[in-house]
C-alpha cells in the first residue's frame, strides 16, 4: 500500500456521460497531482494542486475539471466521455519540495 | 519544453542477462532525473533518482549516472530476475520551468524468461 488512495479502481460507463474519480493523499502531502497513461498518449499530466489550490495545468481537456478540498483529498471529474477518454487514471502526491511522488494505483476508466 | 525519450521496448532477456534501457531527456535547465517501476496492475513505485550532474542512482540492483554532457540517464543491472518484469519509465522534474511537474518518456516492458 503506497498511501494513496484512488477510488473506484474500475469504472465502466456510456459516452456522453459524466464520473467522479476521487483520491486521498498520503498523509502529510499537500501537492496531489493527476496523471492520464493511454497505450498512444503515454502518461500525460493533467493538473496539479496544492493544499487546495491550482498549482499547474497541464494536457488537461476542457471536458475535465479536478478540485482539491480542505481534508486535501482530490476530485477528478470527466464529462461528455468520449471513447478516446478511456484510459487508466493516476493520482500522486509528494510533499512540497520533494523528489519523485508517490503514485496511487490507478482508476481504470472504459467509455463503452 | 522538457522532454524524455526512451528505447523503444519491448525488451526480452533471460534471467541473469544484463539489462540497459537507454533514456535521454531535453530540459532547459538543470532537470533532476527519476526512473520509475511499474508492475502488473499497480502505479507507478519510485526505483531511484539523481538531482544533480554525475549523481548515480541506486536501488535493488538497478544503477542509472546522470550525464549532463550526453543528456542521459540510462538503466542498467547486471543480472535481471523473472521478478523484474515490468514496465520501466524514465522521467524528469525541472522546477525552475515546470515546478514540481514530472515529465515521462513513452515507458520500456521488460520480459524477463527464466
Amino acid at each position: 500500500d503506497s498511501g494513496v488512495t484512488q477510488t473506484p479502481k474500475h469504472l465502466i460507463t456510456a459516452t456522453g456521460q459524466r464520473v467522479t474519480l476521487r483520491c486521498s493523499p498520503r498523509s502529510g502531502d499537500l501537492s496531489v497531482y493527476w496523471y492520464q497513461q493511454s497505450l498512444d498518449q503515454g502518461l500525460q499530466f493533467l493538473i496539479q494542486y496544492y493544499n487546495g489550490e491550482e498549482r499547474a495545468k497541464g494536457n488537461i481537456l476542457e471536458r475535465f475539471s479536478a478540485q482539491q478540498f480542505p481534508d486535501l483529498h482530490s476530485e477528478l471529474n470527466l464529462s461528455s466521455l468520449e471513447l478516446g477518454d478511456s484510459a487508466l487514471y493516476f493520482c500522486a502526491s509528494s510533499v512540497e519540495g520533494g523528489y519523485g511522488y508517490t503514485f496511487g494505483s490507478g482508476t481504470r476508466l472504459t467509455v463503452v | 519544453g522538457d522532454s524524455v525519450t526512451q528505447m523503444e521496448g519491448p525488451v526480452t532477456l533471460s534471467e541473469e542477462a544484463f539489462l540497459t534501457i537507454n533514456c535521454t531527456y531535453t530540459a532547459t535547465g538543470y532537470p533532476s532525473l527519476f526512473w520509475y517501476v511499474q508492475y502488473p496492475g499497480e502505479g507507478l513505485q519510485l526505483l531511484l533518482k539523481a538531482t544533480k550532474a554525475d549523481d548515480k542512482g541506486s536501488n535493488k540492483g538497478f544503477e542509472a549516472t546522470y550525464r549532463k554532457e550526453t543528456t542521459s540517464f540510462h538503466l542498467e543491472k547486471g543480472s535481471v530476475q523473472v521478478s523484474d518484469s515490468a514496465v520501466y519509465f524514465c522521467a524528469l522534474m525541472e522546477r525552475e520551468t515546470s515546478g514540481s511537474r514530472l515529465t515521462f518518456g513513452e515507458g520500456t516492458q521488460l520480459t524477463v524468461n527464466p
